[in-house]
């Protein structure tokens, strides 16, 4: 089964500071790994995502993410981050070989709060 | 394109009353998806459609029933609400890209209270 892991209820970061946000998953194979934003009363935003290729994948807003194979892991980061960038983030996964529907699997989320 | 839509974006049941939450996507996709979320827990998927007249169950599917009325249209309905169904409620379409590659996109959400 699959099934994905946010260590962080929240990450508190400076602006202009990096910022990482984690994310572990476990799933056989060879997974879609997706990240989302969320905005107060708003429903989730796509912001990047790992298919298949270069490990570091780039997305809105200046957002990176690293996909490490040994340890199932799938960082978010920033080089610097912005008050704008509070919000909660959601890790995702898709197992690609269950083709009735591609269920993906969200993380509990990370809240991230930048002080200003 | 309005994307994925919601009605009602609010509701208050009593315990035992019965709804049914709307959700349409205009995007032709082929996978629909309903999901619960709650402080803590993240979204949960309740039950998702691969593909109009299918219906699977999801991690969490006690308590609802879901219906594939054709591509563009996916409800779910609580026959007999439970105050621990008290959450917020969101739609969501996945694109019929290559193997399952695309994002999926997501509904405002509807949150919904059962006293």
């Amino acid at each position: 089964a699959q099934s994905v892991a946010q260590p962080e209820d929240q990450v508190n970061v400076a602006e202009g500071n990096p910022l990482t946000v984690k994310c572990t998953y476990s799933v056989s194979g060879n997974p879609y790994l997706f990240w989302y934003v969320q905005y107060p009363n708003r429903g989730l935003q796509f912001l990047l995502k790992y298919i298949t290729g270069d490990n570091l994948v780039k997305g809105s807003y200046g957002f990176e993410a690293e996909f490490n194979k040994s340890q199932t892991s799938f960082h978010l980061k920033k080089p610097s981050a912005l008050v704008s960038d509070s919000a909660l983030y959601f890790c995702a996964v898709r197992d690609p070989r269950n083709t009735g529907g591609f269920k993906t699997i969200f993380g509990a989320g990370t809240r991230l709060f930048v002080k200003a | 394109n309005a994307g994925v839509t919601q009605t009602p974006k609010f509701q208050v049941l009593k315990t035992g009353q019965s709804m049914t939450l709307q959700c349409a996507q205009d995007m032709n996709h082929n996978s629909m998806y309903w999901y619960r979320q709650d402080p803590g827990m993240g979204l949960r998927l309740i039950y998702y459609s691969a593909s109009e007249g299918t219906t699977d169950k999801g991690e969490v599917p006690n308590g609802y029933n879901v219906s594939r009325l054709n591509k563009r249209e996916f409800s779910l309905r609580l026959e007999s609400a439970a105050p621990s169904q008290t959450s917020v409620y969101f739609c969501a379409s996945l694109g019929g890209g290559a193997g399952g590659t695309d994002t999926q996109y997501f509904g405002p959400g509807t949150r919904l209270t059962v006293l």
